[in-house]
C-alpha cells in the first residue's frame, strides 16, 4: 500500500460527458502529479501541483483541468469526453523539497476510465 | 528532445537473468529511476541511481549507468515468475521536480 488513494477505481461513461477523479496523497506529501497511461502511449505526464499551486504542466488537454485543495487532495476533471480519453489515470505524490529528497514518487492504484 | 526510450517487450526463462535497457536525454546531473508495475496496480519504485554513479546493486537488482551513451540498464538476477511486470525507466533533472517516464518494458517470465 503506497498510501495514495484514488477514487473511483473504475468508471464507465459516454462520450461528451464529464467526470472527476479524486486523489488523496500520502500523509505529509505536498506534491501531487497526474499521469495518463494508455496502451499505445505509455505514461504521459499531465500536471503537477505543489501545496495548492500548479507547478508544472505536461501534455494536458484543454478539456482537462485539475486542482489541489487546502487539505492537499487533488481532483482531475475531464470534460467533453472522447473515446480516446479511455485510459488509466494515475495520481502520484511526493515530499518534494525536503532534505534528503531522492525523488521517489508514490503512485495510487489508478482510476480506469472507459468512454463508450 | 525529452525522450526516455525503452524496448517494449522482453521474454526470459525462469532462473535466467533479465536485462532491461533504457536511454535517456538529459545531459546535466540527474536522477534515474526504475519502477515496476504489476498487473492492476500502480507503479512502485524499485531502485534509483544518481548520474555521478556507475553502478548500484540491491539484492537481485543491478543498475548500470553509461553516462557517455546516456544508457541505463536494470539487471534482474535469477528471474522469477513474480518478476513478470512492466518496468519503467524515468529521469529527473537535479533541482527540478519534473519526471520523464519511458514507455515501459513488459517482462514476461516463462516457467
Amino acid at each position: 500500500d503506497s498510501g495514495v488513494t484514488q477514487t473511483p477505481k473504475h468508471l464507465i461513461t459516454a462520450t461528451g460527458q464529464r467526470v472527476t477523479l479524486r486523489c488523496s496523497p500520502r500523509s505529509g506529501d505536498l506534491s501531487v502529479y497526474w499521469y495518463q497511461q494508455s496502451l499505445d502511449q505509455g505514461l504521459q505526464f499531465l500536471i503537477q501541483y505543489y501545496n495548492g499551486e500548479e507547478r508544472a504542466k505536461g501534455n494536458i488537454l484543454e478539456r482537462f483541468s485539475a486542482q489541489q485543495f487546502p487539505d492537499l487532495h487533488s481532483e482531475l476533471n475531464l470534460s467533453s469526453l472522447e473515446l480516446g480519453d479511455s485510459a488509466l489515470y494515475f495520481c502520484a505524490s511526493s515530499v518534494n523539497g525536503k532534505e534528503g529528497y531522492t525523488g521517489e514518487l508514490f503512485f495510487g492504484e489508478g482510476s480506469r476510465l472507459t468512454v463508450l | 528532445g525529452e525522450d526516455v526510450e525503452q524496448s517494449l517487450f522482453l521474454s526470459v526463462r525462469e532462473g535466467d537473468s533479465s536485462v532491461i535497457n533504457c536511454t535517456y536525454t538529459d545531459s546535466s546531473s540527474t536522477y534515474l529511476y526504475w519502477y515496476k508495475q504489476e498487473p492492476g496496480a500502480g507503479l512502485q519504485l524499485l531502485t534509483y541511481i544518481f548520474s555521478n554513479m556507475d553502478m548500484k546493486q540491491d539484492q537481485r537488482l543491478t543498475v548500470l549507468l553509461n553516462k557517455k551513451d546516456k544508457h541505463l540498464s536494470l539487471r534482474i538476477a535469477d528471474t522469477q515468475t513474480g518478476d513478470s511486470a512492466i518496468y519503467f525507466c524515468a529521469e529527473r533533472a537535479s533541482g527540478t521536480y519534473k519526471y520523464i517516464f519511458g514507455t515501459g518494458t513488459r517482462l514476461k517470465v516463462l516457467a
